[in-house]
């Protein structure tokens, strides 16, 4: 099973600034990546596919980079509607699985 | 509008058994994989069973194979979870999904809000 770690756990940051997340896969998952994005007692939202593809809606802001083992999700200038727990997930081998979340909160 | 509604959830036993439904639509998932997600309270995110486009292929985690069942009934647009010897650690929201796919890979594109089941005597 491929373990898929993020970093940090939490991070802090001020609104407008720039957030930079983190996710490190145990062996190569390709550009088989995908970004959640869940607030508090909802479901989790699809951010990005491919390692780098916006799905539909997704503001131009969001940006995800990386192949192989190492990924990452920018989001440029925070909005208040943008603190949440960012998951990353590898769909390249069976089973798929999911990092354990990085919780981006209000500085 | 895709939409996804589970339901089913609910106080059980453990050694007892559920059926979960998602209800959707928006969207044929006779078309599409769907798979089920849980979370438990607190905790991330775990795969738990996908059941593919033509319906013959099902996988599950190793955390529930020989007890839980996926299953789809594209008359009713549902998509389905029997959960049998429930144990305490199953205690989790369950969500499904509808997959999107490229020529080699799946992801979950959409979810449904999910249905909340605890396991507890």
């Amino acid at each position: 099973e491929i373990v898929m770690t993020q970093s940090p756990a939490t991070l802090s940051v001020s609104p407008g600034e720039r957030a930079t997340l983190s996710c490190r896969a145990s062996q190569s998952v390709n550009s088989n990546l995908a970004w959640y994005q869940q607030k508090p007692g909802q479901a989790p939202r699809l951010l990005i596919y491919g390692a780098s593809t916006r799905a539909t809606g997704v503001p131009a802001r969001f940006s995800g980079s990386g192949s192989g083992t190492e990924f990452t999700l920018t989001i440029s200038s925070l909005q208040s509607e943008d603190f949440a727990v960012y998951y990353c997930q590898q769909y390249n081998n069976w089973p798929v699985t999911f990092g354990q979340g990085t919780r981006l909160e209000i500085k | 509008e895709v939409q996804l509604l589970e339901s089913g959830g609910g106080l059980v036993q453990p050694g007892g058994s559920l059926r979960l439904s998602c209800a959707a639509s928006g969207f044929t998932i006779g078309s599409y994989a769907m798979s089920w997600v849980r979370q438990a309270p607190g905790k991330g995110l775990e795969w738990v069973s996908v059941i593919s486009g033509s319906g013959t292929n099902t996988f599950y985690a190793d955390s529930v194979k020989g007890r839980f069942t996926i299953s789809r009934d594209n008359s009713k647009n549902t998509l389905y979870l029997q959960m049998n010897s429930l144990r305490a650690e199953d205690t989790a929201v369950f969500y499904c999904a509808k997959e999107a796919c490229s020529s080699t890979s799946c992801w979950m594109e959409y979810w449904g809000q999910g249905t909340l089941v605890t396991v507890s005597s």
